[in-house]
């Protein structure tokens, strides 16, 4: 399979424990997404990476918060001191940077994150 | 935030019948593209409509794009079962050099066998 894919695909953790999310984009996409999104809504944008540089980064982002991608493929998003609040489905999308398929984001299957 | 809205939130329909769904925005956009996402499975690119386009076609899919009203619709023709799903339209700001998307509520679309 050569989709974005993510690890991993469910995570139960206490309030106040650390947890850390990985997105692996299909191989050639230079341009990487996080996105929250929980239930009844459509994702938020949080983060994103063109290659290994984190380029904008949301206010929806609080310093509990941290991503990077640090050979510019894989990426991993971190939360600190989890709460109940986070709880969440994390979807990871990669991009091309160039060519007819430029603008289409390519989604992960997410990570569902409860918070106990 | 969310950019927009969609209406209906949800919807459920006979299978064969045509579905449409609405998607209005807030700023100005350079493409506005549509998503699936099915339960327990991620989002699907389904298609994209640039702002200087009015209307576009894939398959059973048809798309129009107003930017002096800031809305979209999305018409699916001859619905199957397997087109129960949730629909998220996207928008793409102009002048983001993050080609971010931001996305609506989403509409929920039931067909009934």
């Amino acid at each position: 399979d050569t989709g974005v894919s993510q690890n991993p695909r469910h995570k139960i953790t206490k309030r106040g424990q650390n947890v850390t999310f990985r997105c692996d984009p299909i191989s050639e996409h230079n341009r990487l997404y996080w996105y929250r999104q929980t239930l009844g809504q459509g994702p938020e944008f949080l983060t994103y990476f063109q290659n290994e540089a984190q380029l904008e980064k949301s206010r929806l982002l609080s310093d509990r918060f941290s991503a990077e991608r640090p050979k510019g493929s894989f990426s991993t998003l971190e939360i600190q001191r989890t709460e109940q609040g986070d709880s969440a489905m994390y979807l990871c999308a990669s991009s091309l940077r160039e060519g007819p398929r430029l603008y289409e984001q390519y989604f992960g299957p997410g990570t569902r994150l409860t918070v106990t | 935030s969310q950019q927009g809205e969609e209406d209906p939130q949800a919807l459920s329909i006979q299978e064969g019948e045509n579905a449409t769904m609405n998607c209005s925005y807030k700023t100005s956009i350079n493409n506005l593209q549509w998503y699936r996402q099915n339960s327990g499975r991620g989002l699907v690119h389904l298609i994209l409509i640039r702002s200087n386009e009015r209307e576009k076609h894939s398959g059973r899919l048809r798309v129009t794009l107003d930017t002096s009203k800031k809305s979209s619709s999305l018409l699916i023709t001859a619905s199957r079962a397997a087109d129960t799903a949730s629909y998220f339209c996207a928008t793409e700001a102009r002048m983001d050099s993050s080609y971010k998307l931001i996305f609506g509520s989403g509409t929920r679309l039931l067909v009934r066998p």
